[in-house]
């Protein structure tokens, strides 16, 4: 079936504006993740959906991130007033996060790589 | 909070050597460790995961051994080649309330030498 999927895999915008980057998750996947990974660094978490509960926010670094997921599906990142310190890849990841261990298993998306000028 | 510690951050090995790579963490909780690898500009993908009711898992070249007592798991390459250079992320299970995610060590990046 389909993976995780992210739109666009590219985006080069101007300093000071503000843009979206989107994450289609596999279907039936309830949890939803978000990470940011500059260049030869690891896996920054950013914020976690998990089916109707209110979003993990904590690891998201200022005010300018935000995301919604709507429908518990598609999510979308949103940086405002963009920073050159924002230039990174930012992955989406999905898993069924159920009880069990396997369902922590998290799928990855090809990622958004970001660069602000 | 979980908190996972990744080393060694690079590892260099020659073709056919094996090659280890140590985390730990600190919630005697988590009950569930997969090791994830991340080719140059690719995404992350599982490659072996381990349960916590074993002490370790084989499949084919990789293993992962799980001490639980001392809170520490390990990824071993053996007879490496050079499609095995990557960067190799342990995590392990953190609890947020009621969420559930993973926490990823900061990585390794592995290059086998030809």
């Amino acid at each position: 079936g389909a993976g995780v999927s992210q739109s666009p895999s590219n985006k080069v915008t101007e300093k000071g504006k503000d843009v979206e980057l989107r994450c289609d998750p596999i279907s039936g996947h309830t949890a939803l993740y978000w990470y940011r990974q500059s260049l030869g660094q690891g896996l920054e978490f950013l914020i976690y959906f998990q089916g109707n509960s209110a979003p993990d926010k904590s690891g998201l670094p200022s005010d300018r991130f935000s995301a919604e997921r709507t429908g518990g599906s598609v999510s979308t990142l949103t940086i405002q007033r963009t920073q050159q310190e924002d230039s990174a890849v930012y992955l989406c990841a999905s898993s069924l996060a159920g009880t069990s261990g396997s369902s922590y298993e998290q799928y990855f998306g090809p990622g958004t790589r970001l660069t602000v000028t | 909070g979980e908190n996972v510690e990744q080393h060694p951050s690079t590892l260099s090995v020659q073709e056919g050597d094996s090659a280890v790579i140590k985390c730990t963490y600190s919630d005697s909780a988590s009950n569930y460790f997969p090791w994830y690898k991340q080719e140059l500009g690719k995404r992350p993908q599982l490659i072996i995961d381990i349960r916590s009711n074993v002490g370790e898992k084989k499949d084919q070249r990789i293993a992962v051994t799980l001490n639980k007592t001392a809170k520490h798991f390990s990824l071993h390459i053996t007879e490496t080649q050079p499609e095995d250079s990557a960067v190799y992320f342990c995590a392990a299970p953190s609890y947020s309330g009621s969420a559930r995610q993973l926490t990823f060590g900061s990585g390794t990046q592995l290059t086998v030498l030809p």
